[in-house]
């Protein structure tokens, strides 16, 4: 079964940092660019990072540029999330999502096909 | 940076109902959409990919359509399992993603 099983949340006070993890199974890990999305509380979906397969691009949103860090390893078939400095505004369910999408030369990306169950971060003092 | 719009942002409806939700991008974004619906406490499910593709499994109800700036889904017939937040994603500005602010459908 392809799946995705994040982990790592948990309560965490302003100014502090939390490492999220995602454990991939079910299909070739190493093959597929790699997402993080985020949702706050009653919000809508938030892309907040990407890494390229074989981790040599990488991008961030605005609102965690500088403070996050996205990694992972394809030996272990796992992704990663850094978080530093976090905020009361980055209270969310964050969710890896596998990308979906064709071509190596031209890439077309249709969207994430696979999600995680995610996991609960809570920044509050 | 695309913006996404959605109309309508909550809409009640009955089983039978034909539905249809707008997805408007600030700028042209060719067919690089894709559509998801969410359930309460559960992670997204792509529905719909490059506009008006459907993802493998996912009922023939559902329908989507457009391209550039304007863009629609469409449930031809709504079942109890429908009453869901129904988001789009543009992927043209790759990766840099941005999901609309979402659609809630709701029981009549």
């Amino acid at each position: 079964e392809v799946q995705l099983v994040e982990s790592g949340g948990g309560l965490v006070q302003p100014g502090g940092s939390l490492r999220l993890s995602c454990a991939a199974s079910g299909f070739i890990f190493s093959n597929y660019r790699m997402n993080w999305v985020r949702q706050a509380p009653g919000k809508g979906l938030e892309w907040i990072s990407y890494i390229s397969s074989s981790s040599d691009t990488i991008y961030y949103a605005d609102s965690v540029k500088g403070r996050f860090t996205i990694s992972r390893d394809n030996a272990k078939n796992s992704l990663y999330l850094q978080m530093n400095s976090l905020r009361a505004e980055d209270t969310a369910i964050y969710y890896c999502a596998r990308e979906y999408g064709s071509g190596n030369y031209y890439y077309t990306p249709y969207g994430m096909d696979v999600w995680g169950q995610g996991t609960t971060v809570t920044v509050s003092s | 940076d695309i913006q996404l719009t959605q109309s309508p942002s909550f809409l009640s409806a009955s089983v039978g109902d034909r539905v249809t939700i707008t997805c408007r991008a600030s700028q042209g974004i060719s067919s690089y959409l894709a559509w998801y619906q969410q359930k309460p406490g559960k992670a997204p499910k792509l529905l719909i990919y490059l506009a008006s593709t459907l993802q493998s499994g996912v009922p023939s109800r559902f329908s989507g359509s457009g391209s550039g700036t304007e863009f629609t889904l469409t449930i031809s017939s709504l079942q109890p399992e429908d009453f869901a937040t129904y988001y789009c994603q543009q992927l043209k500005s790759h990766p840099l993603f941005t999901f609309g602010p979402g659609t809630k459908v709701d029981i009549k």
